[in-house]
């Protein structure tokens, strides 16, 4: 089974500044099938990216994501007072067939 | 774009079977679309996948669950079901139903229910 890694675990930044955050496959994951959600507290997880680089319906353009094999990056060029929240990755494994999530990046207000 | 929720009993016990339904509105979960699927989150931890059904009934289930686990169709009510035999207290868990999209064959969950609080005790 392939597992995720994310770095860090907390990120503590303030509004305005750009947010980097790391998924570590434990072997090479295709690009079609990594995707990245947020997940504020009580809420359930929405999608954010999806097919490495693909932005889902409605989401602002400062959140990119990247990437390729084993290491994908999901970035938010300026923090927004909303974009404080947790944040997945998840990918689709052919052997065996499964879906898993990372343990999550934490970005809250420094 | 289709909604879901979550529906069901809050409290089982230990040894019992957790039975979940989602309901699908704003679209017709026979129409293809989408692997109508259940993940879960412990309190305060990540997210499992639990697994999914398509509307022909064809079923996958996460390896590590799969001999407990149980997921159903029915096209006429427009929902789908969990059951998950022989729960403990490790069970216990927000339960979400989401709809997993292979459009383009890119693999993601959206949309997805609310969620619902299954808690495992006597």
């Amino acid at each position: 089974e392939i597992v995720l890694t994310q770095s860090p675990g907390t990120l503590s930044l303030s509004p305005g500044e750009r947010a980097t955050l790391s998924c570590r496959a434990s072997q090479s994951v295709s690009s079609s099938y990594l995707a990245w959600y947020q997940q504020k507290p009580g809420q359930a997880p929405r999608l954010l990216i999806y097919g490495a680089s693909s932005r889902a319906t409605g989401i602002p353009d400062r959140f990119s994501g990247s990437g390729s094999g084993t290491d994908f990056t999901l970035t938010i060029s300026r923090l927004e007072p909303e974009d404080f929240a947790v944040y997945y990755c998840q990918q689709y494994g052919s052997s065996p067939r499964a879906f898993t999530f990372g343990p999550g990046t934490k970005v809250d207000i420094k | 774009q289709v909604q879901l929720q979550e529906s069901g009993p809050g409290l089982v016990k230990p040894s019992q079977t957790l039975s979940l339904t989602c309901t699908v509105s704003g679209g017709s979960i026979s129409s293809g679309d989408y692997y109508w699927s259940w993940i879960r989150q412990p309190p305060g931890k990540g997210l499992e996948w639990i697994g999914y059904i398509y509307y022909s009934g064809s079923t996958y289930y996460n390896p590590s669950l799969k001999s407990r686990v149980t997921i159903s169709v029915d096209t006429s009510k427009n929902q789908f079901s969990l059951k998950l035999s022989s729960v403990t207290a490790a069970d216990t868990a927000v339960y979400y139903c989401a709809s997993g999209d292979y459009g383009d064959y890119l693999w993601r969950f959206d949309p997805w229910g609310q969620g619902t609080l299954v808690t495992v005790s006597s």
